[in-house]
């Protein structure tokens, strides 16, 4: 079975380009996460979604970033203007939270997407 | 809101030792998840071992356990046996419950290296 895939890997742009990251979680999971990992502030949570629904975006940095699950099986986040201060890895999870069973708070990470504005 | 500390940044130790990783937390929730991820080089973070917090038995996958320790908000990764293929970097985190899942707080993470 797949994992969680995200695209592009490795993305490097000029400051004031937009940039839209990709990531198709995996099959069946119903919660997906986008994490940003720096050197200064660590993984940190950007936003989620359940059911395509975002429930938490108090990560969003400001309103250059943006979020969107239009369908089970995928999301984008956007940066427009991109800035240097956004390089950084960027990641996408993914899970099965059922909260009848209580079960899948597991959290699966794709393999990230580098980002580099300079 | 929760915390995650992880006081040691670097951490090494010989191939075939053990090899504990502290992490503590602050919550005034009840109703948590806690968890280690592990980070190899190729930056991949990987699932290593999980604990739920109404549980008094501490988790076990293989050469990876916990010590959990509820009252004092301690959570810390024992792993034995070590092997070169456990040089990362490892991170501790915390996610309270609710019913649309939860978002993970992550520690700032502690490096390990084996030596052979």
């Amino acid at each position: 079975d797949a994992g969680v895939i995200q695209s592009p890997r490795h993305e490097v742009t000029e400051m004031g380009q937009e940039v839209t990251l990709r990531c198709k979680p995996i099959s069946g999971h119903n919660s997906l996460f986008w994490y940003r990992q720096t050197m200064m502030r660590g993984l940190e949570l950007l936003i989620y979604f359940n059911n395509n629904v975002p429930i938490d975006d108090s990560g969003m940095p400001e309103d250059r970033f943006s979020a969107k699950m239009p369908n089970a099986s995928f999301s984008t986040l956007k940066i427009q203007p991109s800035e240097p201060r956004d390089s950084a890895v960027y990641f996408c999870a993914s899970s099965s939270y059922t909260r009848t069973s209580g079960r899948g708070d597991e959290q699966y990470f794709g393999p990230g997407t580098r980002l580099t504005v300079t | 809101a929760q915390t995650v500390t992880q006081s040691q940044p670097e951490m090494s130790v010989q191939e075939a030792e053990t090899v504990t990783l502290s992490c503590t937390y602050d919550t005034s929730e009840n109703n948590y998840y806690l968890f280690w991820y592990k980070q190899p080089p190729s930056r991949q973070m990987i699932l290593v071992i999980r604990q739920e917090a109404y549980k008094q038995q501490n988790a076990t996958e293989n050469r990876f356990s916990v010590n959990f320790q509820k009252a004092a908000k301690s959570f810390s990764l024992k792993i034995s046996d070590s092997q070169l293929g456990d040089t990362a970097m490892y991170f501790c985190a915390f996610m309270k419950r609710n019913n649309q899942g939860g978002k993970l707080i992550f520690g700032q993470g502690t490096e390990l290296s084996v030596k052979p």
